[in-house]
């Protein structure tokens, strides 16, 4: 079965401008989370969807939204970028809420995002 | 939040050679997972713990959850190139899912 697909794979914006990822989840899953990879932080969470609603919120600014569609796949954007933004976004997707059903618990390859 | 404390945060070994991390935390854990990513690609999960001093092999990987529920640790034994990536814990309780930094591993032919 294919796995979690992220697009695109690599991005390159400009600082101030904005910029939207998307994620398709695993067939059947209905959970998406989001997570910031850098090399100095590792992975931090962003937010967790699930049916269409935010379950869970990271300690990020506002600047960084997301939302999850119907048939589960979920975009994340990013308004007016800084260069600090520049990491990997990874998301993974489960059948239910991210902290129920850990072995189903599979990320997608991520969007590397440089912010020049 | 505050993140696991993982170590080390990198390591250089030869083929052949046995390689311990741990993961320990302040704070009391349900569950431990332990991930491995390789260049380009997401995590991987590798074992997942379930139940303190459960002690869980994959292959050539050990993992064992700590007593008092606030650390881990994952051993592999008998290295091979392959092994090279960086390995991530990830302690969870209800709610609230947190990993630690991650430690590098490169191993020389």
């Amino acid at each position: 079965k294919a796995g979690v697909t992220q697009t695109p794979r690599y991005l390159i914006k400009t600082r101030g401008q904005q910029v939207t990822l998307s994620c398709s989840p695993i067939s059947g899953h209905r959970s998406v989370s989001w997570y910031q990879q850098t090399p100095g932080q590792g992975l931090q969470f962003l937010f967790e969807y699930f049916s269409e609603t935010q379950r869970n919120k990271g300690n990020f600014p506002g600047r960084f939204s997301g939302r999850q569609f119907s048939n589960s796949r979920s975009e994340m954007n990013v308004s007016t970028l800084e260069l600090g933004d520049s990491a990997l976004y990874l998301c993974a997707s489960s059948l239910t809420d991210r902290a129920a059903y850990l072995d189903g618990y599979t990320f997608g390859s991520g969007t590397r995002l440089t912010v020049v | 939040g505050q993140q696991l404390n993982q170590s080390p945060q990198s390591m250089f070994i030869q083929e052949g050679e046995d390689v311990s991390m741990n993961c320990t935390s302040s704070s009391i854990f349900n569950t431990w997972l332990w991930y491995k990513q390789e260049p380009g690609e997401g995590p991987v999960l590798l074992i997942a713990l379930y139940k303190a001093g459960e002690l869980t092999s994959n292959g050539r990987l050990t993992a064992q959850f700590g007593i008092t529920r606030k650390d881990s640790f994952l051993n592999i034994s008998a290295s091979i190139p392959s092994d090279v990536g960086i390995y991530f814990c990830a302690g969870l309780r209800v709610n609230d899912m947190r990993f630690g930094a991650g430690t590098r591993l490169t191993v020389k032919p």
